[in-house]
């Protein structure tokens, strides 16, 4: 079945350590996005990427970063630049970035906390 | 700048029963989109129903179903003969094409729909 796989499913980070946080898709979508989730917030964009080798900032990029190598796949790493990184984080993907209405699928998600 | 209200933290509905969730947005844009997504406890978001914009007649998607209200920037989602599985986190999202291939989804901060059996 076709999909989004992020892993880990739950990730622990350390003072000063940079962690990457893993997103797979084999729906061979173009556009690819990493969002962050608290607890009483909304979903909050972080970086996206509509092809391979590109991507942009989102609304809350600082003390993150990315990288689209590869169609199927788009990482974020927290660094240790993040000062607050203990949240929910969704990847999510559509077929074509430049149209609005289009489905966005979501991954599972990933629990980042800081040990 | 674009903004989504969900006034509502956290409803209740009993199975079988109708119940109807809140959701405003404010823009000055005219062409848009709008969506519900629904976040269940395995926390993997699922879109639920969009409306464009340009169109009046309200989207409906089995069991649930949207009051648009344009003009009152009001985009309710209604949810009719509720089961047990409907019980999740709903959000609402705002999305516009602010140029070229690039676009945005704007999310409120949900509600939590509890289903009683």
């Amino acid at each position: 079945d076709g999909g989004i796989t992020q892993s880990p499913k739950y990730l622990f980070r350390k003072e000063g350590q940079n962690v990457t946080l893993s997103c797979e898709q084999n729906l061979n979508h173009d556009a690819m996005y990493w969002y962050r989730q608290d607890p009483g917030q909304g979903l909050r964009l972080i970086y996206y990427s509509q092809i391979v080798n590109d991507f942009q900032k989102g609304d809350i990029a600082e003390g993150y970063s990315v990288s689209r190598e590869k169609k199927e796949s788009f990482p974020l790493t927290v660094t240790s630049a993040q000062k607050n990184p203990t949240a929910f984080y969704l990847c999510a993907s559509k077929a074509r970035q430049g149209v609005v209405n289009e489905k966005l699928f979501f991954g599972s998600g990933t629990q980042l906390s800081v040990l | 700048a674009q903004t989504v209200t969900q006034s509502q933290p956290e409803m209740s509905v009993q199975e079988a029963e109708t119940v109807t969730l809140s959701c405003t947005y404010d823009t000055s844009e005219s062409d848009y989109y709008l969506f519900w997504y629904k976040q269940p406890p395995s926390r993997q978001m699922i879109l639920v129903i969009r409306q464009e914009a340009y169109k009046q007649q309200n989207a409906t998607e089995n069991r649930f179903s949207v009051n648009f209200q344009k003009a009152a920037k009001s985009f309710s989602l209604k949810i009719s003969d509720s089961q047990l599985g409907d019980a999740a986190m709903y959000f609402c999202a705002y999305g516009w094409d602010y140029g070229g291939a690039t676009n945005k989804l704007i999310f409120g901060t949900g509600t939590l729909l509890a289903v009683q059996p």
